[in-house]
């Protein structure tokens, strides 16, 4: 079946040690997203990939980075991960803007 | 700001009644419109979506659109306690290249036994 994957699917790092969160994608979907949900709220989008072009959201704080090295591929890169960076990471894909995202299940991230 | 508003509830109904889930909108222009399901714990599963005027069924889900009205409602039929649920409305935002998903709130769903 045609899916989004992320690993790993629960991740402990330490305060301030670099994470990656991996997601692949067999949909073959042109635009790859990062998203951060917290308790409670709702999924707050840290930025997106359409093609190869990369777009960050103006409030996504500069310790998050993200690379696509290809189109079934995307990472998510948290250099020095603080307390407040413990959330749930999400990754989805669209065929494009104004089309159903689809979620992986999600890196569910703790900060010791 | 372009927002999505949906009751946060707790929003309580017996099983096998009809849950009605309720979602406005402010883009007059926005197009297309999805609701997620989540669980507890879990990442959101999209269960429908709706991009016409009307409605749009599918097994027990029925989905609303009036964008006259800039509304969109979720009719959850036969609601079994495996509905119980957080209820995520979103759209894309037309602005982004993206299509970055606007959400609501969420309406947290119990279908009691």
């Amino acid at each position: 079946d045609a899916m989004v994957i992320q690993n790993p699917r629960y991740q402990v790092t330490q305060f301030g040690k670099p994470v990656t969160l991996s997601c692949s994608q067999t949909l073959n979907h042109n635009v790859m997203y990062w998203y951060q949900q917290k308790s409670s709220q709702a999924p707050k989008l840290l930025f997106h990939y359409y093609d190869k072009d990369f777009n960050n959201e103006a409030d996504t704080p500069d310790n998050f980075q993200s690379r696509r090295p290809n189109t079934s591929f995307c990472f998510l890169d948290i250099r020095s991960p603080g307390l407040g960076d413990a959330a749930m990471y999400l990754c989805a894909t669209s065929r494009g803007p104004t089309y159903e995202q689809y979620f992986g299940p999600g890196t569910r991230l703790t900060v010791t | 700001q372009k927002e999505v508003e949906q009751n946060s509830g707790p929003l309580s109904v017996p099983e096998g009644a009809i849950a009605s889930l309720n979602c406005t909108y402010s883009d007059r222009g926005s197009q297309s419109f999805f609701w997620y399901r989540q669980y507890s714990g879990k990442s959101p599963e999209l269960i429908m979506s709706i991009y016409s005027n009307g409605d749009k069924e599918d097994g027990r889900f029925t989905a609303q659109l009036n964008k006259a009205s800039q509304y969109v409602s979720l009719l959850i039929r036969d609601s079994q306690p495996s509905d119980s649920a957080t209820y995520l409305c979103a759209s894309p935002n037309r602005g982004n290249q993206g299509g970055k998903l606007i959400f609501g709130q969420g309406t947290e769903l119990s279908v009691k036994p």
